[in-house]
């Protein structure tokens, strides 16, 4: 089936760098993307999302990028804090009419170093 | 803070016993979906209610059951446990149902 995945399972940068987080993707009608922050013990935190019709968006501290020619999505977090360290997900929503329920892909576990 | 909230936070149950989780959306909100989150997986979807009727549910067995109230919270209920439903199940709760999901703090379960 289709799904999302990520291609690196950990990343670790240096307080103060910037991060990539990246994200494959395989279903080409998925039209809409999240980005999900989870620490330890806690539930997914919302950090920031996409639609299909943009190609990149910005928050505070964090970019989304979107390529629907290769499918890939990334992360940017500026100037990286130690209380990025989490685990970050990709979602996409795909589907009409009935549930648009996320799938989200396996994680990449961000830890930020002193 | 999400405004959703669940219970209990934690439970331990044996195998064959059932199970009812709890969730209260966020204000406003009336479409609820379950997760499991199985320990270092992203979490895998089980169904989702909007305006109390089940909207669409993923590839979980029937032991696994929920339904929506008037005020848009929810239960999940899962009968005949097994083993391998140990895992953190998390509720989110959204405007309508496509729209961004906001999460709980999720429901520890682990089944001995």
């Amino acid at each position: 089936g289709e799904s999302v995945g990520l291609h690196l399972p950990t990343l670790s940068v240096q307080e103060g760098d910037n991060s990539i987080i990246n994200c494959a993707y395989s279903n080409s009608a998925s039209d809409y993307f999240i980005w999900y922050k989870q620490e330890s013990g806690k539930g997914p935190q919302f950090i920031i999302d996409i639609r299909s019709n943009m190609d990149k968006r910005q928050g505070q501290r964090v970019t989304v990028l979107l390529n629907k020619t290769v499918k890939h999505l990334s992360l940017q977090i500026a100037a990286t804090q130690p209380g990025d360290s989490a685990v970050y997900f990709c979602a996409e929503i795909l589907g009409s009419g009935s549930a648009r329920q996320l799938t989200f892909g396996s994680g990449t576990q961000l830890t930020v170093l002193p | 803070e999400t405004g959703v909230t669940q219970s209990p936070t934690h439970l331990i149950k044996t195998r064959g016993q059932q199970v009812t989780l709890r969730c209260s959306s966020q204000s406003g909100h009336n479409t609820v979906s379950w997760y499991q989150q199985a320990l270092g997986q992203g979490p895998q979807f089980i169904f989702q209610y909007y305006r109390e009727e089940e909207n669409g549910r993923g590839n979980f067995p029937p032991r696994f059951s929920g339904l929506q109230f008037p005020n848009y919270s929810s239960e999940l209920n899962v009968n005949a446990l097994e083993l391998d439903d140990s895992a953190l199940y998390l509720c989110a709760s959204s405007w309508e149902s496509g729209d961004t999901q906001y999460f709980g703090p999720g429901t520890r379960l682990t089944v001995l």
